[in-house]
Order: C-alpha cells, then structure tokens, then sequence
C-alpha cells in the first residue's frame, strides 16, 4: 500500500521561497497512470489544488499560483518536491501532498500524506 | 470562489439519510466524472466515491454518489456520529486546466 509523507520547514518568512518534500513508499514513482500533486488547505478553510506532475515529468499548475509554483521530482530518492517562491501570509496552509490516479474512465485522489503545516510570518 | 459549489453545512440525527449536493458548469461537472472526499476533524482526506458513484474497496454501501447534468450528490444513509466530518466534491475543471474542488460542507450529526 502506497504511503506519502510530507516534509520541510514549518516558518517561512514573507518574500521567501517555501520547499517541501514528498517522500513515496510502497510503489515507484515512476509508475504509470498517476499524477503525484500538491493540494493546500489554509486553516478552517477548503481545499486549493496546486499542481500536479505526471511520471514522464509533465506539469499542470493552478493558474492562479503558475508564476510561483514549480514541482521537480528526484525518481533516485522516489521524493518530488513544490516550490512556492515569493510567500505571503496568504500562503499559510497545511499542504498535503497526494496520488492523483487516473484510470477506469475517472480520475480520483486515492493516497495523501498526513499533511504539514507551514505558517508564512517574520 | 470555488467552481464548485456545495451548501456550508448539513445536518441529521442518528439513522437519518442526507444528502450534499455540488453544483458545478458544462466545464467540470458537465463533462468530467465526480469524487467526493471525507476529512474527519485534524486529519487528511479520503477519497469516498470515484467515477461519480463508485466506491472504494472500504466504504460501505450506506454511501453513495450520483450525477445529473451540471450537478452531483453525495448521499449517506443510517447516518452514523462516525459520519460527523467535512466533506468534498472534485472534478477536472477543462476552463481552469486543473482540479477543481467544492468548497466543503460541514455535516454534524445532531
């Protein structure tokens, strides 16, 4: 059974660049079919889907964070990553990170990690 | 504002059905398959139904999805306090080039 784990600072101060890590175990990264993504979700609010990155490396952002965002992966350490440059307080959230599979005509989120809370503040 | 779009809350007594509805466009809902999500207070989601009505090995049956049109409902029968959670609709959005998601509706079992 596949488990993600998030991990990274939990302060970053304002005008910064936040960087967090998703460590995959229990299947490669690089199987096909799934989309390893970022989703947010500030405090008592809904979720915010960041971006995606398909096996062969392939991107899809949110517009409204395409300028800031950017997801690598590292297949060696089987992690992928999100950038998030020029933090504001608006970015405060805890972010998970999830498997977006996509087969059987549909395509669903079926593993998260537990989530990380990073607070944007001086 | 979310392209989707699900009332704030719901409610119902112990063995009540309720359901949560998720209005979406021609964009997402229209033409893409729904999932719902189940976040349970401090913890992460889970997906509860795929393909617009289709479960997880795991979820029981008293759960259900359906989809008309533009819009979908989740359904929960002999609702239980272990119901009492946040809850999610998503879909890809073919405007936004992306996933969509409701922005949740707080079901409490009174």
């Amino acid at each position: 059974q596949v488990q993600l784990q998030e991990s990274g600072p939990k302060l970053v101060k304002p005008s910064q660049t936040l960087s967090l890590a998703c460590s995959v175990s229990g299947d490669s990264i690089s199987s096909g079919g799934y989309y390893w993504s970022w989703i947010r979700q500030p405090a008592g609010k809904g979720l915010e889907w960041i971006g995606r990155m398909y096996t062969s490396g392939s991107t899809d952002y949110n517009p409204s964070l395409k300028s800031r965002v950017s997801i690598s992966v590292d297949r060696s350490k089987n992690q992928f990553f999100l950038r998030l440059s020029s933090v504001t307080a608006t970015d405060t959230a805890v972010y998970y990170c999830a498997r977006y599979y996509c087969g059987d005509g549909s395509c669903r989120f079926d593993s998260w990690g537990q989530g990380t809370l990073l607070t944007v503040s001086s | 504002q979310s392209e989707l779009t699900q009332p704030p809350s719901a409610s119902g007594t112990p063995g009540q059905r309720v359901t949560i509805s998720c209005s979406g466009s021609r964009f997402n809902i229209g033409s893409r398959t729904v999932s719902w999500y189940q976040q349970l207070p401090g913890t992460a989601p889970r997906v509860l139904i795929y393909n617009n009505n289709q479960r997880p090995s795991g979820v029981p049956d008293r759960i259900s999805g359906s989809k008309s049109g533009t819009s979908a409902s989740l359904a929960i029968s002999g609702l239980q306090s272990e119901d009492e959670a946040d809850y999610f609709c998503a879909a890809w959005d073919d405007r936004l080039n992306g996933v969509a998601f409701g922005g949740g509706t707080k079901l409490t079992v009174l």
